[in-house]
């Protein structure tokens, strides 16, 4: 298993820009999970998702951010209308729910986002 | 709410022990973990302890939980320079995790 990876690893954008990001969990783990982390700060949650369904979003996610898992692997992160203050790492973790690593949820690298 | 508390900066000889200390609020917390990140990585899964355990071994790392007093630390024994990192500790009890700010952990030579 070749852990959880992230595409791409680093985006550069222009404020007003449309950007999506993709993750690919843990081969048959059927949760993922999405959080943010700014300079200096622990991961903030941002959403989740058991299989294809998106059984809980924070706060934090604002209209102008979609996520999907339409066939319950892969997921992507769009965020539209980017602003300074999206610039962030987006990290994407999974796990396997219903088994007995339930708990253990595995990050990928993350991709970092600048904003300009 | 969740909210959990670290402190922020460690330095240690290599060699030596170093322990880092965390806080937290959410009393239903089920487990609660300990993450490594290194410069430009994502976070890697040290360990995790579960609330009804007060502590837990797993080779060079002691997690001990007190419930009582919601604190939570992580001892490495034998610091090694690759240990230097920043730690993070976090809590679940409903799926999401939520963590701390991290404390940066130097090894000196």
């Amino acid at each position: 298993d070749t852990g959880v990876s992230q595409d791409p690893r680093h985006k550069i954008t222009k404020r007003g820009q449309n950007v999506t990001f993709r993750c690919d969990p843990i081969s048959e783990h059927n949760r993922l999970y999405w959080y943010r982390q700014t300079l200096g700060q622990g991961p903030e949650f941002l959403t989740y998702f058991q299989n294809e369904a998106q059984l809980e979003k924070s706060r934090l996610l604002s209209d102008r951010f979609s996520a999907e898992r339409p066939k319950g692997s892969f997921s992507t992160l769009e965020i539209q209308r980017t602003e300074q203050g999206d610039s962030a790492m987006y990290l994407c973790a999974s796990s396997s729910w219903g088994t007995g690593s339930s708990y253990e949820q595995y990050f990928g690298p993350g991709t970092r986002l600048t904003v300009t | 709410g969740e909210d959990v508390e670290q402190s922020l900066f460690l330095s240690v000889r290599e060699g030596d022990s170093s322990v880092i200390n965390c806080t937290y609020t959410d009393s239903s917390s089920t487990y609660l973990y300990w993450y490594k990140q290194e410069p430009g990585a994502g976070l890697q899964l040290l360990t995790y302890i579960f609330s009804n355990m007060d502590m837990k071994q797993d080779q060079r790392l002691t997690v001990l939980l007190n419930k009582k007093d919601k604190h939570l630390s992580l001892r490495i024994a034998d610091t090694q320079t690759g240990d230097s990192a920043i730690y993070f500790c976090a809590e679940s009890g409903n799926n999401r995790l939520a963590f701390g700010k991290g404390n940066q952990v130097v090894v000196i030579p």
